[in-house]
């Protein structure tokens, strides 16, 4: 099964910029791979932010941009808030099955 | 707005086989995919399955010999079933939709597995 790696931690300052990676041991990761993004907080359940690389739900915030940026998936928040401090996962899709990367802690700081 | 409900044991014993319900409200289980997730205490989320709008499933490669994910239209709601568990099993399980980019998700049952 493929792993997908993803940074463990990150901090940003408010109103910064940060960008979170998602990664594929079986290569490059591309459209092909559906990339989403979820943001997770204690006690909520997971909320899709992104879905397939760059579309957004009706709730993601504009500051909240997905990507592929040199052969791995990306999410860029721009202007960094308080309420942005959270566990942000990303799911990739490998020929049917999904699998989730290990999770990056954003703290916004 | 759809709404997922979960129902199920929060302790199951080891060897023994997890059921966990998760009701749909709002519209209906038919058309689209319905999906399992799970996260153990301290660890990330795991992809567990789903179940597409056709009834065909598709399951974690490493759960795949043990797990089974169904619906009952009867009753609008899917189901998940774990054997033969162990204590590496003990986890928040969500049940989410799918389709439409997991846009709906159950409240989290934490299941532990414990004699």
């Amino acid at each position: 099964q493929a792993v997908v790696t993803q940074e463990p931690s990150l901090t940003v300052s408010p109103g910064g910029t940060v960008t979170l990676t998602c990664g594929s041991s079986t290569g490059a990761v591309t459209s092909g791979h559906y990339p989403y993004w979820f943001q997770r907080k204690p006690g909520q359940a997971p909320r899709t932010l992104i879905y397939d690389t760059n579309n957004k739900q009706p709730w993601t915030p504009a500051r909240f941009s997905g990507s592929l940026l040199g052969g791995q998936a990306a999410l860029t928040l721009s202007t960094a808030q308080p309420e942005d401090e959270a566990e942000y996962y990303c799911l990739l899709y490998f020929g049917g099955a999904r699998v989730f990367g290990g999770g990056t802690q954003l703290t916004v700081l | 707005q759809v709404h997922l409900q979960q129902s199920g044991p929060g302790l199951v014993k080891p060897s023994e086989t997890l059921s966990l319900s998760c009701i749909v409200s709002g519209d209906s289980i038919n058309g689209y995919s319905w999906s399992w997730i799970r996260q153990p205490p301290g660890k990330g989320l795991e992809w567990i399955g789903y179940i597409s709008y056709s009834g065909s499933t598709t399951y974690n490669p490493s759960l795949r010999s043990r797990v089974t994910i169904s619906t009952d239209a009867s009753q609008n709601q899917f189901s998940l079933r774990l054997n033969s568990v162990s204590a590496a099993d003990t986890a928040v399980y969500y049940c989410a939709r799918h389709s439409s980019a997991y846009d709906s998700w159950g409240q989290g049952t934490l299941v532990t597995v414990s004699s």
